[in-house]
């Protein structure tokens, strides 16, 4: 079976400092992968997605990127944090495009 | 206007309940819906997803969707404490966009 994989589950940064959020997927190959956020009271947010390795499309353009070095790994990273990137940000992956999410257990960020 | 609206609650019920939580959309245009159930500090589990109109069911779980009113519900029979999370709306339009509702949150009292 298919499992998704992040860490770390909670997280407290300064501002201004670097982010990398690692998520990684077992049991499949070759995923979609997604970055999504989600705010307290609103849907969740895509901010990337990628269909293989290297690909990396970029839905919100803000202080954060995506890479995806191997076929089930996906890191969100940011040089400098803002108070504004603090929040619960969720890793999923997809069969393809048009299959349903399954969504691992997200990091909980805040920026001090 | 949200594409995706759901009562935020929180819905608080008895142990043993039928339990209704309900969405509404605004654009027409859909693939199929979702329903993800979140627990605190957890990722969202899909719950099920339903392409058509009418019912589909799993278990204790009834997904039913009305395109002419734009209304989809997810139905909780004997509903437990343990089913106590945020509900999750999704629909999935054509292009593979998926627009997520905000949730709404459900109590089961024992």
């Amino acid at each position: 079976s298919q499992t998704i994989h992040q860490w770390p589950a909670t997280l407290v940064q300064p501002v201004g400092s670097p982010l990398s959020l690692e998520c990684t997927v077992e049991g499949t190959s070759n995923p979609n992968l997604y970055w999504y956020r989600q705010a307290a009271g609103r849907g969740l947010q895509l901010l990337f997605y990628s269909v293989g390795i290297g690909q990396i499309s970029s839905e919100v353009p803000q202080n954060l990127s995506a890479s995806r070095p191997q076929d089930r790994q996906f890191i969100l990273s940011s040089k400098k944090l803002l108070l504004s990137d603090s929040g619960f940000y969720l890793c999923a992956w997809g069969r393809d495009r048009s299959s349903p999410l399954h969504f691992g257990n997200g990091t909980r960020l805040t920026v001090t | 206007q949200k594409e995706v609206e759901q009562d935020p609650g929180p819905l608080s019920v008895p142990e043993g309940a039928i339990v209704s939580l309900n969405c509404t959309y605004s654009n027409s245009a859909f693939q199929y819906f979702m329903w993800y159930r979140q627990y605190s500090r957890k990722g969202p589990e899909l719950l099920m997803y339903t392409y058509s109109s009418g019912n589909k069911e799993d278990g204790r779980f009834t997904a039913q969707v009305d395109k002419s009113s734009k209304y989809i519900s997810l139905f909780i029979r004997d509903s437990q404490p343990s089913d106590s999370a945020t509900y999750l709306c999704v629909r999935r339009e054509y292009g593979n966009k998926l627009v997520f509702g905000a949730g709404t949150i459900l109590r089961v009292k024992s």
